[in-house]
């Protein structure tokens, strides 16, 4: 099993441009996650899925969206870049409340 | 918000010693749970403990669980210099929502061999 797989690994975009962010799973997990992490922090929820076509809002929303149209695939859009979304960006996936990470996309807008 | 606090945020100890980092949190949880994050990787599950278990073991991990103080520890014995990372508690409050976990800050760790 791959597990958890994001991609790109590293992204750099220019304040409005848009872009979306790939996260898919082969562990047939019900439950996806999107987080971020800015320096010298924990993570953050950004936005959940308890299953393909289930989406809610965590902590911090505001400038992204997702959709979760297969149980493998949750992306995460980001509809114009500002400098305040540079970041580390990490899906994870959830059996049983234990959640398993991806390797994370670095995210610069400038 | 964060849900978590943890204490200490850096922790400098020799091969060999213990390592206990604690956390706080503010809310009632159904789960506790820790995470190792070494530098530049994703989060790696370490261990999960239930609200109503006071302490769990997992190899050389040991974590207690205070419901009543809403406060948790993280004991790493006979650390290593791999043990070196960031540690995270995180919580999970149950119910409506479920899975939808609330990190802590972080500890950072390092051991010198």
């Amino acid at each position: 099993n791959a597990g958890v797989t994001q991609t790109p690994k590293f992204q750099v975009l220019k304040t409005g441009q848009s872009m979306t962010l790939q996260c898919a799973q082969d562990m047939n997990h019900e439950y996806m996650s999107w987080y971020r992490q800015d320096p010298g922090m924990g993570l953050r929820l950004i936005h959940y899925s308890v299953g393909a076509g289930i989406t809610d809002q965590g902590e911090v929303p505001n400038g992204y969206n997702v959709s979760r149209s297969t149980t493998e695939d949750f992306p995460l859009r980001l509809l114009s870049a500002a400098p305040s979304q540079t970041s580390v960006y990490f899906c994870a996936s959830s059996y049983r409340g234990e959640q398993y990470f991806g390797p994370g996309t670095r995210l610069t807008v400038t | 918000s964060q849900q978590g606090e943890e204490d200490p945020q850096a922790l400098s100890i020799q091969e060999g010693e213990n390592a206990t980092m604690n956390c706080s949190y503010k809310t009632s949880i159904n789960n506790l749970q820790w995470y190792r994050q070494n530098s530049g990787r994703g989060l790696v599950h370490l261990i999960l403990i239930r609200s109503n278990e006071r302490e769990k073991h997992s190899g050389r991990l040991r974590v207690t669980l205070d419901t009543s103080k809403k406060s948790s520890s993280l004991l790493i014995t006979a650390s290593r210099a791999a043990d070196t990372a960031s540690y995270f508690c995180a919580t999970d409050a149950g119910g409506t929502s479920y899975g939808k976990l609330t990190f802590g800050q972080g500890t950072i760790l390092t051991v010198h061999p």
